[in-house]
């Protein structure tokens, strides 16, 4: 039984360029959120989608959107990237919507901007 | 604003001996509080969660305890071992606005366990 994937596992990004990051999450679960972790902190909540609609969005700017497709399925989409957007960014499913429900995390995407 | 404090930041014991990590939070609403356990270059894994109508859930070596009333919780670990070696991060839904909540975790705490 597959768990959540991502890909790519690595990017490397020059700034002002712009980046795709997906996630298919584990079968069944209808909710896919995105997180930020940056080296020595705790992940950061950036998104959340559940049944496709956006359910909850955390401090980020506008360079930062997402999406959930019919089958679940994420993008996490940053645009005009910054030094400062290098990280390791983790999704994380779950079979309900909102943040009391265990989230499942995938292996990340290692985003470095130079 | 609304936030986890998660303390201490790094933390080495013994092996065999507890070791115990303690998180407070803000958000008195706040009603689901789980322990997820970082390896390094690992995804995060949870490894126990406790809901607010108890006040404490033990799941073998591992314990959580809950104090509502003071907004704080901790891990408990018993008889550690080296493998236990891993970066431990608390976390709790926070009100983020237009009725909905969000994760937000802890800045982490690195546990050493020295054989």
């Amino acid at each position: 039984d597959a768990g959540v994937t991502q890909s790519p596992t690595h990017l490397i990004k020059t700034r002002g360029q712009q980046v795709t990051l997906r996630c298919s999450p584990i079968s069944g679960h209808k909710s896919v959120s995105w997180y930020q972790q940056v080296l020595g902190q705790g992940p950061q909540f950036i998104f959340q989608y559940y049944e496709k609609e956006e359910r909850g969005r955390g401090n980020f700017p506008d360079r930062f959107s997402a999406r959930q497709f019919p089958n679940y399925s994420s993008e996490l989409n940053v645009n005009a990237l910054l030094l400062g957007d290098s990280a390791l960014y983790l999704c994380a499913s779950s079979s309900g919507q909102g943040a009391y429900n265990e989230q499942f995390f995938g292996p990340g995407t290692r985003l470095t901007v130079l | 604003g609304e936030n986890v404090e998660q303390h201490p930041s790094t933390l080495s014991v013994q092996e065999g001996d507890s070791a115990v990590i303690k998180c407070t939070y803000s958000d008195s609403a706040s009603n689901y509080f789980p322990w997820y356990k970082q390896e390094l270059g690992k995804r995060p894994q949870l490894i126990i969660d406790i809901r607010s109508n108890v006040g404490e859930k033990k799941d073998q070596r591992i314990a959580v305890t809950l104090n509502k009333t003071a907004k704080h919780f901790s891990l408990h670990i018993t008889e550690t071992q080296p493998e236990d070696s891993a970066v431990y991060f608390c976390a709790a839904p926070l009100y983020s606005g237009a009725g909905s909540y969000q994760l937000t975790f802890g800045k982490g705490t690195k546990l050493s366990v020295i054989p």
